[in-house]
């Protein structure tokens, strides 16, 4: 079974920063299965990219993904108010199962 | 467009079990997946099985291999997962989520608002 650790687990950034948020897979991934969700307090996730680097519908561009194999970067360019949330990476490891990364909460320093 | 509504919040007592519901509009229930995530109160998301609709192919997470059952009514577009023998740190909220592999990638697109599953003596 894969396993995604994601790091840091906790970010304190002011607005206006720019955030970077790691995922690390135990074992090379496909980019083309690996997405990742924005979650705030009392909300269901929502997903912000996948494919690795694709933007899901609505997602401002100020929110990118990079990376292959085992390493794979969130980057929020410019952090507002409304980006200060838990984000996790997702796997998808075939035969129609998945695997969520621990998290990482971006906190309003 | 495309909705999840979940049932309402439940509370059971240990042993038991509960069933919750996940009604989708807005789409083709058929060309999707539909998946259940689980979090228990301040921790992560954790991936509890699957269902190919259209196919009636079921995958279940080891952990709950043996507790969980995920069904769906396709008349109905609705998805239910039941989960037995249920234990205190059972307690979380429970969600369902579409999953899309339609374009060769795949990720869950839509998610239902949660069910609140609180597991007390």
């Amino acid at each position: 079974e894969i396993v995604l650790t994601q790091s840091p687990g906790t970010l304190s950034l002011s607005p206006g920063d720019r955030a970077t948020l790691s995922c690390r897979a135990s074992q090379s991934i496909s980019s083309s299965y690996l997405a990742w969700y924005q979650q705030k307090p009392g909300q269901a996730p929502r997903l912000l990219i996948y494919g690795a680097s694709n933007r899901a519908t609505g997602i401002p561009d100020k929110f990118s993904g990079s990376g292959s194999g085992t390493d794979f970067t969130l980057t929020i360019s410019r952090l507002e108010p409304e980006d200060f949330a838990v984000y996790y990476c997702q796997q998808y490891g075939g035969a129609l199962t998945w695997t969520f990364g621990q998290g990482t909460k971006v906190e309003i320093k | 467009q495309v909705q999840l509504v979940q049932s309402g919040a439940e509370v059971r007592k240990p042993g038991s079990s509960v069933k919750v519901s996940c009604k989708t509009s807005g789409g083709t229930f058929i060309s999707y997946t539909i998946n259940w995530v689980r979090q228990a109160p301040g921790q992560g998301l954790e991936w509890m099985g699957g269902f190919i609709v259209l196919f009636g192919t079921r995958k279940y997470a080891q952990k709950f291999q043996d507790r969980v059952s995920i069904t769906a009514d396709t008349s109905t577009s609705t998805a239910y997962m039941e989960l037995s023998s249920l234990r205190f740190e059972d307690t979380a909220v429970y969600y369902c989520a579409r999953g899309d592999e339609s374009s060769g990638y795949n990720f869950f697109d839509y998610w239902g608002q949660g069910t609140l599953v609180t597991v007390s003596s």
